[in-house]
């Protein structure tokens, strides 16, 4: 079955420090990823998402590439700022009837001034 | 404003007692779902429908129902709520470029 892997959290990170998310998959074919954000009290928004490999989804600062070699879609941001806290979700979707999203468990994003 | 409501935000039961949440979108989208989210495990999909009258499992339907008579409505239904079913609920629609849209979240403790 497909199953999305998440480095477990909270990251705690400085303001303007570099951010790394790391997220691999597990899935036969070529599914759609992408990475939700989900700040404080609220739902999930769409961060950023690739459809194909090597393609990179970006967004706000944040960048991700599709590797189809290494099954990654790490998230990337060059200088996380104190209102990118928020908890990151990376996920995937196989192209079927069902389309259904399979989330990774999560990653909590702290940033101290 | 284009944007997805569940109602309640929150709630507090006890095993046994029925209980619906609705959701509703307002962007004549077809496909909708429920999920929950508990900790470390992400969101798992409950159920989805791809148009009314049309719902299927998802990963977790077991102690769910749903319904969708109307597009624009898809209330999750737990007949007989236990403990385990104690989670924080997301609906969410999709428009016809595959972006998922996210309803706030309803927070339910089953006592």
């Amino acid at each position: 079955g497909n199953s999305v892997t998440q480095m477990e959290g909270p990251v705690t990170l400085s303001e303007e420090a570099f951010l790394t998310i790391n997220c691999t998959y597990t899935a036969t074919g070529y599914p759609s990823l992408f990475w939700y954000v989900q700040y404080p009290g609220e739902g999930l928004q769409l961060l950023l998402k690739a459809t194909k490999a090597d393609d990179k989804g970006s967004n706000k600062g944040f960048e991700a590439t599709y590797r189809k070699e290494t099954t990654s879609f790490h998230l990337e941001k060059g200088s996380v700022q104190v209102s990118d806290s928020a908890v990151y979700f990376c996920a995937l979707r196989k192209n079927n009837a069902g389309n259904m999203l399979t989330f990774g468990g999560g990653t909590r994003l702290m940033v101290k001034p | 404003e284009a944007q997805v409501t569940q109602n309640p935000r929150y709630l507090i039961t006890v095993t046994g007692k029925k209980l619906t949440v609705t959701c509703s979108q307002n962007m004549n989208h077809e496909y909708m779902s429920w999920y929950r989210q508990d900790p470390g495990l992400g969101l798992r999909q409950i159920y989805y429908s791809m148009n009314v009258e049309v719902t299927d499992k998802g990963d977790v339907p077991e102690g769910y129902k749903v319904s969708r008579k109307e597009k624009r409505n898809f209330p999750l239904i737990l007949e007989s709520p236990s403990p385990n079913q104690t989670s924080l609920y997301f609906c969410a629609s999709r428009d016809a470029g595959n972006t998922q849209y996210f309803g706030p979240g309803t927070r339910l403790t089953v006592l």
